[in-house]
This record gives C-alpha cells, structure tokens and sequence, in this order.
C-alpha cells in the first residue's frame, strides 16, 4: 500500500518543547501534504512538499522529505498547548493516488 | 463565510433509514470529495468529483449515491442505513484532484442507532 504509515502514534510532550512525527510509505511520490485536526473538527492543510523538494517551513512549522528513504518528518517547535491535535500526512503517488496515513495524536501539556 | 460548509454537523437515525447530507464549497474549486472517518481516525476517500463529473468512486456499497448538482455542491445520500455507516463523514474541496491542499469542512458525524 502507498499509505502513509505514521509513527509515533501518539505523542506527549510539554509545552515549549518540539514534537517530531514521521511518515514513511511504500512507493513513488508526486507530493506529500500534511494536515491538522483538532478534535470535532475537519482537517486542516499545513504544508505541501514536492517530491523534487527536500525540506519547507511555515512558521514553527518544519518539514523534510527524503525520497531515498521514503520518509517525510514534521517538526513542531517550541510547541504550545493550541498545538494539541492530530495530525496526518497525505501522499499522492505516481498513478495518482491519494491517500491519508492513520495520523499521530499530539497532546502538549502546559 | 465559511469555505467548505456541510450539514447537518450531527444526525442520529436508525437503521433502514435514509438520510441524506449536504455540502457546499464557496471557494470556486472544480473537485470535491466525500470522506470517511472511523472510530480509530483513518480517513477513507468515498467519491470525488470534478466539475460535477465522477472521477473517483471507490469501492463503497451501492447505498451510498453522491449528487453534484453544480460544481459548488456535492450531496450524499444513503439508503437503508447499517449500524456500520456511524462514522464521521467530511466533505472536502481543491483546485485540482488531490495535487493541491484539500479544503475540509467541519465534518457531520453520523449515529445509526
């Protein structure tokens, strides 16, 4: 499967510190996506990496992506407690297709 | 002002019915799609639409139908509903089919009880 298999499932971590999630998949990419969602709510788009792309930012926001390995990482900095939430990595393989990873839980105490 | 709306945002009903759930996209994009959400949090792609054409249409039963009226709507209508299709389903926009960021709506949590 070209799903995304994200890891750690979950995540604790004090506010100020940085949390780190990976994605790994299986196949070639044309891109990979990252989202939020907070709980009860839809899905938000963070970030859009290319497959000829290595790393972006935005804000406290750091992602890399190493299609040698086939991983992508999402880096939090200084993490605060509004940063609580879940969030998935979605790839778009070389047919085409798209899917969603199973997402990591993100819990930032104060 | 909302992006992508759906309704309603919560729908209890019991088995055998039909119900139907509503969405709409105000931010000019030519896809839409319907996903759904289970209880462990894994996001299914249910169908996809661009420019009221279905161009994605995975392996969902027969129950499920979506309509595009327009390429601003995409409606879900399911029949005789199982306990099984309790689920949080989220309706979804983007300029282009899944090359550019999906635009979530808030997602309308569906209890077949």
């Amino acid at each position: 499967s070209q799903q995304g298999e994200e890891d750690p499932q979950a995540l604790s971590i004090q506010e100020g510190e940085n949390a780190t999630m990976n994605c790994s998949y299986k196949t070639s990419i044309n891109n990979l996506q990252w989202y939020r969602q907070n709980s009860g709510r839809g899905l938000v788009h963070l970030i859009l990496i290319r497959s000829n792309e290595r790393e972006k930012h935005s804000g406290r926001l750091r992602v890399t992506l190493d299609t040698s390995k086939k991983s992508s990482s999402l880096l939090i900095t200084a993490s605060r407690a509004a940063d609580t939430a879940s969030y998935f990595c979605a790839l778009t393989d070389s047919w085409g297709k798209f899917q969603f990873g199973a997402g990591t839980q993100v819990v930032v105490t104060p | 002002d909302t992006a992508v709306s759906q309704t309603p945002k919560y729908l209890v009903t019991q088995m055998g019915n039909d119900k139907s759930i509503k969405c709409e996209q105000n931010l000019g994009h030519d896809t839409m799609y319907w996903y759904k959400q289970d209880s462990k949090k894994f996001l299914k792609i249910m169908f996809s639409y661009n420019n009221k054409e279905l161009i994605i249409n995975e392996t969902v039963p027969n129950r499920f139908s979506p309509k595009s009226p327009d390429k601003a709507h995409l409606n879900l209508h399911i029949n005789s509903l199982e306990l099984g299709d309790s689920a949080v389903y989220f309706c979804a926009s983007s300029p282009e089919v899944h090359n550019s960021p999906l635009h979530f709506g808030n997602g309308t949590r569906l209890t077949v009880t």
